[in-house]
């Protein structure tokens, strides 16, 4: 069965701190693993990442894959509150490309 | 990028009452859509995959009865929540898959919040 685990749960920090969000899977015929956010609404595309070792930026958050160990961490430095969100990991399974999501890390960010 | 549509946002209604939330793509044609349910403070759980021109592939679990999919065109696949419960209460949210698939991800809907009384 396709599994996908993300770590830690739930985190609060202080604005301005660096967190790095874990995110592990176990599927068959890997192709990709994405990155969202989810604020109130619907999950936003961050990344999508499909070679090792090669870094994705986007401003303050970055994220990489490692295929080997079959893990994927996304990075968030200098935080905001505007940063608090729901950060949700993805990997594409089956042949519709179905979606397999880990649980989340709930990230709060205060003042 | 690619825009997905839910209607409505936000319905309320008594229990046995059925009720259809529409999910749209607006700017690309898609033979393939997700329907996922997230319950407060859970991830999302795919329901089923809607396929264009033929039935939908229900994950383990999810009853087909209960939950419709019609997927008749390129663009539009709606989800009816038959003989509503207060225990289908939940965020429904729709996804679609760029026909091209030169994106192997999904692009999402805004959702919609139903409640039951």
């Amino acid at each position: 069965e396709d599994k996908v685990v993300q770590s830690p749960l739930s985190l609060v920090v202080h604005e301005g701190d660096t967190v790095t969000l874990n995110c592990s899977y176990e599927v068959t015929n890997f192709r990709s693993l994405l990155w969202y956010k989810q604020e109130k609404k619907a999950p936003t595309f961050l990344f999508m990442l499909t070679s090792s070792g090669i870094e994705k930026k986007s401003g303050r958050l970055s994220s990489i894959l490692d295929k080997k160990e079959l893990f994927s961490i996304l990075n968030i430095t200098a935080t905001q509150t505007g940063d608090s969100a729901v950060y949700l990991c993805a990997v594409p399974t089956g042949t519709a490309s179905k979606l397999t999501f880990g649980t989340g890390t709930r990230l709060q960010v205060t003042l | 990028g690619a825009v997905v549509s839910q209607h409505p946002s936000r319905v309320i209604c008594k229990s046995g009452t059925s009720v259809k939330i529409e999910c749209r793509s607006l700017d690309f044609q898609a033979t393939t859509m997700f329907w996922y349910r997230q319950f407060p403070k859970q991830s999302l759980m795919l329901m089923a995959t809607s396929n264009e021109g033929s039935k939908a592939t229900y994950e383990q679990g999810v009853e087909k009865d209960k939950f419709l999919i019609n997927h008749a065109s390129l663009t539009l696949s709606t989800l009816t929540v038959t003989s509503a419960h207060p225990e289908d209460s939940s965020f429904y949210i729709c996804s679609a898959r760029d026909q091209q698939g030169t994106y192997n991800g999904q692009f999402f809907g805004p959702g919609t919040r139903l409640t039951v009384l």
